[in-house]
């Protein structure tokens, strides 16, 4: 099993410009989160997916949105990028909705904004 | 509000020396405590948990609700454990992970 996998996994945008992540959980589990890792911060949490439904929803504006897909993969839209958007986008997955708190965390795409 | 304080940004330690990094929670019930490791080129990992009250790697962490505390030790500090540790808070009731800052353990020979 391959784990977590995230692509892109670098990318440079300009201010005001769109991006799309992708994240692919391991197989088997149902439920997906975002993280935004600022440098020299720890993980702040975004979304969180179980069952293709929004379970929720971390302090970020509406300018971020996600959703995920039958196969249980995922998708994280940030509009109108921020020079303070400029982060590493992590995607973790675990087995089910409540889980133990024990995620799996895929590698990140680092996000450039100029 | 849950909130994880690590208040040291970098520890470094000589080899063979104990180690211990800390960590204090913010959170009026009893949540769940873990500690994560990112290792050099490597993803974000679960060390331990405190519900198994295990040891890895010879790393072992208690959770005192007294003191609100959830410290990681290890008696012998290995040039491998140098890395990122973050403590993280998972309250009951399926939200989210809440991580610490992180504390950079840097071990030297």
């Amino acid at each position: 099993d391959a784990g977590v996998t995230q692509s892109p996994t670098h990318l440079i945008k300009t201010r005001g410009q769109h991006v799309t992540l992708r994240c692919s959980p391991i197989s088997g589990h149902k439920s997906v989160s975002w993280y935004q890792q600022v440098l020299g911060q720890g993980p702040q949490f975004i979304f969180q997916y179980y069952e293709k439904e929004e379970r929720g929803r971390g302090n970020f504006p509406d300018r971020f949105s996600a959703r995920q897909f039958p196969n249980y993969s995922s998708e994280l839209n940030v509009n109108a990028l921020l020079l303070g958007d400029s982060a590493l986008y992590l995607c973790a997955s675990s087995l089910d909705r409540v889980g133990t708190g024990e995620l799996f965390f895929g590698e990140g795409s680092r996000l450039t904004v100029l | 509000a849950q909130r994880v304080t690590q208040p040291e940004k970098l520890l470094s330690v000589f080899k063979g020396a104990p180690v211990e990094l800390k960590c204090n929670y913010s959170y009026s019930g009893s949540p769940e405590l873990f500690w994560y490791v990112q290792y050099s080129r490597q993803r974000l990992q679960l060390l331990l948990r405190h519900i198994s009250r295990e040891s890895i790697k010879g790393f072992t962490a208690d959770l005192n609700k007294g003191e609100t505390s959830f410290h990681l030790k290890k008696p012998f500090a290995q040039e491998e454990d140098s890395a990122m540790y973050y403590c993280a808070l998972f309250p009951p009731g399926n939200t989210p992970l809440v991580f610490g800052k992180g504390t950079r353990l840097s071990v030297i020979a």
